[in-house]
């Protein structure tokens, strides 16, 4: 299996633009997250999903921010309008539905920088 | 106060060293506990689980103090490879699949 994918690896945009960042999980994995990291506040959860409907959105910032998960194998994060302070990596991890000690696989992130 | 806490170091040590790395979470229900690793503009990846009677893998153990809510990761024999951020990720409500990471220890293995 090729772990979960994400794209762009990288995004540089003007402040005020649409940003879509992609992921892929991996297969058969029930459960897919969003995270965001930054110096200042470390790895932080946004959203996740659960058989692609979204669970818990409580760690989305504010509404500029949606998430859409249409089938098993594809998920998007919006961002609208973006501001400097989006900017951060933002990481995808999936993971099985199995235990509680199942392991969360990451993506590679996507490096994104609002301008 | 953070529902995860770590030392963030960095720690500087020599190939060779024994380090220990702590951790506190506060939401006492907390069920499930791990490390995950994490190098230089890589993703997370998970070091190994944490169970209450303390695990080890290679050079590495992990012990969990349930009563103290406390987690710690003791790395022996250090190698250059090391070099990472670890980060200490406990899961706060046990049944759902939220995990809750900790801002990380960076260790720098010098040689």
């Amino acid at each position: 299996d090729a772990g979960v994918i994400q794209s762009p690896r990288h995004e540089v945009t003007e402040m005020g633009q649409e940003v879509t960042l992609r992921c892929k999980p991996i297969s058969g994995h029930d459960y897919l997250f969003w995270y965001r990291q930054t110096m200042m506040r470390g790895l932080e959860l946004l959203i996740y999903f659960n058989n692609n409907v979204p669970i818990d959105d409580s760690g989305m910032p504010e509404d500029r921010f949606s998430a859409k998960m249409p089938n098993a194998s594809f998920s998007t994060l919006k961002i609208q309008p973006s501001e400097p302070r989006d900017s951060a990596v933002y990481f995808c991890a999936s993971s099985r539905p199995e235990s509680m000690n199942t392991e969360a696989f990451f993506g590679q992130g996507t490096r994104l920088t609002v301008v | 106060r953070k529902e995860v806490e770590q030392d963030p170091g960095p720690f500087n040590v020599p190939e060779g060293a024994t380090v220990a790395f702590n951790c506190t979470y506060s939401n006492s229900a907390s069920q499930s506990f791990f490390w995950y690793r994490q190098d230089c503009r890589k993703e997370p990846k998970l070091l190994m689980s944490v169970y209450s009677s303390g695990n080890e893998d290679g050079r590495f153990t992990a012990q969990l103090n349930r009563a103290s809510q406390y987690i710690s990761l003791l790395i022996r024999d250090s190698k250059l490879s090391d070099s990472a951020t670890y980060l200490c990720v406990v899961n706060p409500e046990g049944s759902a699949r939220q995990l809750t990471f900790g801002s990380g220890t960076q260790l720098t293995v010098l040689p």
